[in-house]
């Protein structure tokens, strides 16, 4: 069965700090992996996909099949960063089902 | 940005009764899609509807739950004689036509919270 896994809860940095929040899979198959970001009172929005491996809002997220993990990771945490944070699985050519992990909620102090 | 509009924010039932959420996914989409959140647990998804038809559920859209796409602009989620484990965050979301591909960016709605008492 496919699964993700966020193991933290909750990750409190200073403003400036590194962040990695970090999320593992478990699926046999070829997956895409992507990250969802919820602000305070928004909705879920797309923050990265794997497969375009691009840089949002100085997030960057590495695909690593040998440790099945896809780690979201920023150099210098900012306040507006605060959010909560979901790791996603889809399997291949699977459309919108996405299999979401617990979510991380990244809170960033000043 | 278009969005996808979920109403009602807030919708509190008694056991037993039927609710209905609707959602106007983006004007263009033609995959449509109910995940739910319980308070502290994942997002989950429930149905996916593509061509007037579910083209998948997962076990928690058993069969008090339906779907429907009464006028081409809404979509709609029933559940009927709802439980009290139904209560939850439900979102609506839609994607790009002809996709269904690696780069498919799911839109989702604000949610509309279900209390079931």
């Amino acid at each position: 069965a496919q699964r993700v896994t966020q193991p933290e809860k909750l990750l409190s940095v200073f403003k400036g700090a590194p962040v990695e929040l970090k999320c593992n899979y478990s699926y046999s198959g070829s997956p895409e992996l992507f990250w969802y970001v919820q602000y305070s009172r928004q909705r879920l929005q797309l923050l990265l996909r794997h497969i375009s491996r691009e840089s949002i809002k100085g997030f960057t997220a590495d695909l690593n099949k040998g440790e099945t993990s896809f780690h979201l990771k920023k150099p210098f945490a900012q306040e507006e960063d605060s959010a909560m944070y979901y790791c996603a699985l889809r399997r291949h050519n699977q459309g919108g089902k996405l299999i979401f992990g617990q979510g991380t909620e990244l809170s960033v102090k000043p | 940005e278009p969005e996808v509009t979920q109403t009602p924010s807030h919708q509190v039932t008694q056991m037993g009764q039927e609710v209905i959420l609707r959602c106007v996914p983006i004007s263009n989409h033609l995959y449509f899609y109910w995940y739910r959140q319980i308070l502290g647990q994942k997002v989950e998804f429930l149905v996916s509807f593509y061509n007037n038809e579910i083209s998948e559920k997962s076990e928690i859209f058993d069969d008090r739950f339906s779907v429907e796409r009464p006028d081409g602009s809404n979509f709609t989620l029933k559940i009927r004689s709802t439980k009290l484990e139904d209560s939850a965050m439900y979102f609506c979301a839609s994607t790009s036509p002809g996709q269904g591909a690696v780069n498919e960016k799911l839109f989702f709605g604000s949610g509309t919270q279900l209390s079931v008492l």
